[in-house]
């Protein structure tokens, strides 16, 4: 069965810095396109990142240059790496697995990490 | 990017209804486009993929059609654990981009 399963999110000013991980089971991390997707309160979905089987990353502009997707094989999980934080990067962070035409939409979801950045 | 507009933003409707909801993207996506339902505190979860092929696990009441900028998703006969909010994204090019969502209410 496939799990993933989001840590590490909680409240930090703005200026901080937080790291969300992702623990994938049934299924290998390093195989597969993984992404970050996050929803504001109240608001839509916006994909933040993605991270390639083969290494390569993209990024939304609003996050590009301060977020860093990567992944540590050993313990089959992805990471995001949050700096410089903004208040309007308060939202609920989901790891999901890329699928389809170049891994753009996703299959599974994990249950969601809340990042609240406020002063 | 590629914009995705859906209408109507939220619709009331009862049990047994006939539902559709409606996405349009901005410029053609073929027909890479994905349709999500999401629940109050829950992670979205996947309807839809390549405008009409639904999951393995989602009920043949749902169906999806349309091609190039217009799509629909339709809901022959609503049930009570289909009140949620629906999202359509496109994954034709990067940055995949999702609409804004129509809540369907009871």
């Amino acid at each position: 069965e496939v799990q993933l399963v989001e840590t590490g999110g909680g409240l930090t000013q703005p200026g901080g810095s937080l790291r969300l991980s992702c623990v994938a089971s049934g299924f290998t991390v390093s195989s597969n396109y993984m992404d970050w997707v996050r929803q504001a309160p109240g608001k839509g979905l916006e994909w933040v990142s993605v991270l390639y089987s083969g290494g390569d990353t993209y990024y939304a502009d609003s996050v590009r240059g301060r977020f860093t997707i990567s992944r540590d094989d050993s313990t089959n999980t992805v990471f995001l790496q949050m700096n410089s934080l903004r208040v309007e990067d308060t939202a609920v962070y989901y790891c999901a697995r890329g699928w389809g035409y170049g891994g753009k939409t996703f299959d599974y979801w994990g249950q969601g990490a809340l990042v609240t950045v406020s002063p | 990017d590629i914009q995705m507009t859906q209408s109507p933003s939220s619709l009331s409707a009862s049990v047994g209804d006939r539902v559709t909801l409606t996405c349009r993207a901005s410029q053609g996506v073929i027909n890479y486009l994905a349709w999500f339902q999401q629940k109050p505190g829950k992670a979205p979860k996947s309807l839809i993929f390549g405008a009409s092929v639904l999951r393995s696990e989602v009920p043949s009441r749902f169906s999806g059609s349309g091609s190039g900028t217009d799509f629909t998703l339709t809901i022959s006969s609503l049930q009570p654990e289909d009140f949620a909010t629906y999202y359509c994204q496109q994954y034709y090019n990067y940055p995949p981009t999702f609409g804004q969502g129509t809540k369907v209410e009871i």
